[in-house]
């Protein structure tokens, strides 16, 4: 069975731009992470869904950030007028409840 | 002050060595995850432990709810161990906190 999977892979793009990183789970996980990791450093929450609702979306720096999960599968994680400071690596996991399962990642970088 | 603390946070070691990396935390959690991170590549759970001990091969990992600690042994280190391990406290039922990790690298 494939495990979490994230694309695209990198993701490179202009200060002011709009993008879209995509996540595909395990299939049957209810759950479902979004995670952002600066060089150096370790990942920090910024969403958790629990099906299609965002059970806790207090890790999301503002509003130019935003998620969706629209049939409980798949997420979008969307950023509006990108920043350079927004440049990391995007990383999705999802999970049965217990163990999470991350996928490889999108590294986004901010031109 | 970070709710999750790693030490160290880099270690050199040689081939069979025994190895410890130390996780503390201040939060109350409900398990404690550690990772590993290859560089340039994903991130794989090693341990979910929310008490005493657990093993798998020549890795080992235990945990003191009352001192708030974690350790993560290996032993007969090989130079394939070299990688970032994280350690990650999980708060109810979501998310994770992680440290900022601890790379290692071991020397054949």
């Amino acid at each position: 069975g494939a495990g979490v999977s994230q694309t695209p892979s990198n993701k490179v793009t202009e200060k002011g731009k709009y993008v879209e990183l995509r996540c595909d789970p395990i299939s049957g996980h209810t759950a479902l992470y979004w995670y952002r990791q600066s060089l150096g450093q370790g990942p920090e929450f910024l969403i958790y869904f629990q099906g299609t609702g965002a059970a806790d979306d207090s890790g999301l720096p503002n509003d130019r950030f935003f998620a969706v999960r629209p049939e409980g599968s798949v997420s979008t994680l969307k950023i509006q007028r990108t920043e350079r400071g927004d440049s990391a690596v995007y990383l999705c996991a999802s999970s049965l409840g217990g163990e999470q399962f991350f996928g490889p990642g999108t590294r986004l970088t901010v031109l | 002050k970070n709710e999750v603390e790693q030490s160290p946070q880099n270690l050199t070691a040689q081939e069979g060595e025994f190895i410890t990396i130390n996780c503390s935390y201040s939060v109350g959690i409900s398990a404690l995850h550690w990772l590993q991170q290859h560089p340039g590549g994903g991130i794989v759970s090693l341990f979910m432990l929310s008490s005493g001990k657990k093993k798998h091969g020549r890795l080992i990992a235990t945990i003191n709810i009352q001192e708030k600690h974690s350790s993560l042994h290996i032993t007969a280190s090989h130079p394939r161990d070299s990688a970032v391990y994280i350690c990650a406290v999980r708060l109810g039922a979501d998310k994770l906190i992680f440290g900022t990790g601890t790379r290692l690298q071991v020397f054949p």
